[in-house]
């Protein structure tokens, strides 16, 4: 199994600021990771696939980059929507695995 | 638009059954593999079960293997989650989510591109 570990755990950002979320693959994955933005209480939603394209109707302050085991999801000027768990996941082999998330909170 | 509705959480003993449904609306149901995610309380996401388009391929999680079956009824629009032996630790929220569509080459990605809203399972005495 494909372990993903996500850092920091908490990250707290003043709105406005640039937010750099990792995402690390035990194993390579390629490209075939994606990004999802969860809110309390909310499903998740998709934001990036195949580790740096933009899903339907997200905005560009988001963006992904990386591949095989290392990856970064920036948030490049964080409004007060964005304050939520993120979550990556691989698809490139089975069981699909998540990263255990990061909360980004308001400093 | 794009919708999935998941139903039939519910209290279940442990040792019990229940039988999740997702009703698709919005595309070709047939033609997109779809996936079941929980979540426990407090936790994070954690992959259930995927099947393809057509039913003839499913893969499960060693946590679920062997108790859970995932299905589908193409003429219906609906995928089911069958959950047998239910234990305490799979209490959760357990979210359907529909997969992209396959590629030219016909090569399917399992991430979830959509989410319902998902249906809440509880298992306790």
């Amino acid at each position: 199994e494909i372990v993903m570990t996500q850092s920091p755990a908490t990250l707290s950002v003043s709105p406005g600021e640039r937010a750099t979320l990792s995402c690390r693959a035990s194993q390579s994955v390629s490209s075939n990771l994606a990004w999802f933005q969860q809110k309390p209480g909310q499903a998740p939603r998709l934001l990036i696939y195949g580790a740096s394209t933009r899903a339907t109707g997200i905005p560009a302050r988001f963006s992904g980059s990386g591949s095989g085991t290392e990856f970064t999801l920036t948030i490049s000027s964080l409004q007060s929507e964005d304050f939520a768990v993120y979550y990556c996941q691989q698809y490139n082999n089975w069981p699909l695995t998540f990263g255990r998330g990061t909360k980004v909170e308001i400093k | 638009e794009v919708q999935l509705v998941e139903s039939g959480g519910g209290l279940v003993q442990p040792g019990g059954s229940l039988r999740l449904s997702c009703a698709a609306s919005g595309f070709t149901f047939s033609n997109y593999a779809m996936t079941w995610v929980r979540q426990a309380p407090g936790k994070g996401l954690e992959w259930v079960s995927s099947i393809s388009g057509s039913g003839g391929s499913t893969y499960d999680a060693d946590s679920v293997k062997g108790r859970f079956t995932i299905s589908r009824d193409n003429s219906k629009n609906t995928l089911y989650l069958q959950m047998n032996s239910l234990r305490a630790e799979d209490t959760a929220v357990y979210y359907c989510a529909k997969n992209p569509p396959a590629t030219r080459a016909g090569y399917y990605y399992y991430y979830m591109d959509v989410w319902g809203k998902g249906t809440t399972v509880t298992v306790s005495s």
